[in-house]
């Protein structure tokens, strides 16, 4: 069975510029959950999508968006990109949404993002 | 919300086993226990959860103590594969409608060949 697929693997984006992450969730799972890995602030939750939805929001500015599509498919985007926002952004499905219940997250390697 | 606490960091030798303990003593009836790990440059790995009863699979045993106070993440026979950052994780719900998994710092565990 197929793990969860991050597209691309590294980007480099200047400042100003826009970006799309893309994710591809484990086949059956329909939970897609965004975060973002930094040295600093260690993972910090971005948002959740659930049959095309989102359900959960974590607290970043609304420069961060994402949507999710009818196969499960999710897409994150990030525009008027800052020098700040250089992550690792990693995505994770999961069967039902709400997690931390008793379905575990399953998560991809990520996207690493530099901004210059 | 409930919140989870780990040793910084923890050293073991290769094929004895390790013992990972968490303690979250303001977890609620509903919550279950989650682990993962995460190797340098890779996404985190789901590793076990449980509820109330002491669980196993392949990777990982955990214990569970009676009253879900504390949980402890047992790797039977560590390997040099095992150096990983653990996290113990517990459910989060503030400032949303539905539950998100809230990664604190982790433990590191360091493996000696």
């Amino acid at each position: 069975k197929a793990g969860v697929t991050q597209t691309p693997r590294y980007l480099i984006k200047t400042r100003g510029q826009q970006v799309t992450l893309s994710c591809s969730p484990i086949s059956g799972h329909r939970s897609v959950s965004w975060y973002q890995q930094t040295p600093g602030q260690g993972l910090q939750f971005l948002f959740e999508y659930f049959s095309e939805t989102q359900r959960n929001k974590g607290n970043f500015p609304g420069r961060f968006s994402g949507r999710q599509f009818s196969n499960s498919r999710s897409e994150m985007n990030v525009s008027t990109l800052e020098l700040g926002d250089s992550a690792l952004y990693l995505c994770a499905s999961s069967l039902t949404y709400g997690a931390g219940g008793d379905s575990p997250l399953h998560f991809g390697n990520g996207t690493r993002l530099t901004v210059t | 919300d409930a919140k989870t606490t780990q040793p910084n960091s923890m050293e073991s030798n290769e094929e004895e086993p390790v013992h990972l303990p968490c303690n979250h003593s303001t977890i609620s009836g509903t919550d279950y226990i989650h682990w993962y790990r995460q190797l340098p440059s890779q996404g985190p790995e789901y590793v076990i959860h449980g509820l109330t009863s002491n669980v196993n699979n392949r990777m990982a045993s955990l214990a569970i103590a009676e009253d879900r106070k504390s949980s402890t993440l047992i790797l039977h026979r560590a390997t040099l594969r095992d150096a990983a950052v653990y996290y113990c994780i517990l459910r989060d719900r503030s400032g949303g409608s539905n539950y998100k998994l809230t990664f604190g710092k982790g433990t590191l565990l360091t493996v000696n060949p």
